[in-house]
């Protein structure tokens, strides 16, 4: 069964532009998140979407949105990229969280220069 | 901030050794799961534990659970070289999140 896919792995982007990053959850999951991994702040919770619907989000300024489609595929934008943005963006799925915990993507490395 | 902090930071061990890592949260929890990351890639589910559960195994790995002292242990028996990565505790909370709250991290270098 295929796992998590995020596209792409790398980017390398500008201050000032933005970025939209892809996220393909296992098939049948519909809870779908997002962290924010740096060397400083460690693993930090982005957002969290069920069926569509925003359940949760992290203390991330409004820069930082996100969504999911009716595949259960999601997407994060991150507007007005600054260089403190540069990070590993992790994407995980789950089937029933409370019990079998995530399934992580390889995630995708973004540099903002 | 990080709920979960783990302890030690950093653990070298030589191969065959057990490796014990402790991680400590703050709030009330629902459950508690382990993550092994190699190299900045992906994070891979090691093991979770529910907060009226006080011990788990899966195949080398043993975990502990304290909720009276908010703390968790993770103990790998017989390491690897392969077993070389950070390993990170999380925390699913209370009020039906699926949101993880993760430590920093113990980076355990196994020596062959």
């Amino acid at each position: 069964k295929a796992g998590v896919t995020q596209t792409p792995r790398y980017l390398i982007k500008t201050r000032g532009q933005q970025v939209t990053l892809s996220c393909s959850p296992i098939s049948g999951h519909r809870s779908v998140s997002w962290y924010q991994q740096t060397p400083g702040q460690g693993l930090q919770f982005l957002f969290e979407y069920f069926s569509e619907t925003q359940r949760n989000k992290g203390n991330f300024p409004g820069r930082f949105s996100g969504r999911q489609f009716s595949n259960s595929r999601s997407e994060m934008n991150v507007s007005t990229l600054e260089l403190g943005d540069s990070a590993l963006y992790l994407c995980a799925s789950s089937l029933a969280l409370g019990t079998y915990g995530y399934t992580f993507g390889s995630g995708t490395r973004l540099t903002v220069v | 901030s990080q709920q979960g902090e783990e302890d030690p930071q950093a653990l070298s061990i030589q191969e065959g050794e057990n490796a014990t890592m402790n991680c400590s949260y703050k709030t009330s929890i629902n459950n508690l799961q382990w993550y092994r990351q190699n190299s900045g890639r992906g994070l891979v589910h090691l093991i979770l534990i529910r907060s009226n559960e006080r011990e788990k195994h899966s195949g080398r790995l043993r975990v502990t659970l304290d909720t009276s002292k908010k703390s968790s242990s993770l103990l790998i028996t017989a390491s690897r070289a392969a077993d070389t990565a950070s390993y990170f505790c999380a925390t699913g909370l209370q009020g039906g999140s699926e949101k993880l709250v993760f430590g920093k991290g113990t980076k355990l270098t196994v020596n062959p």
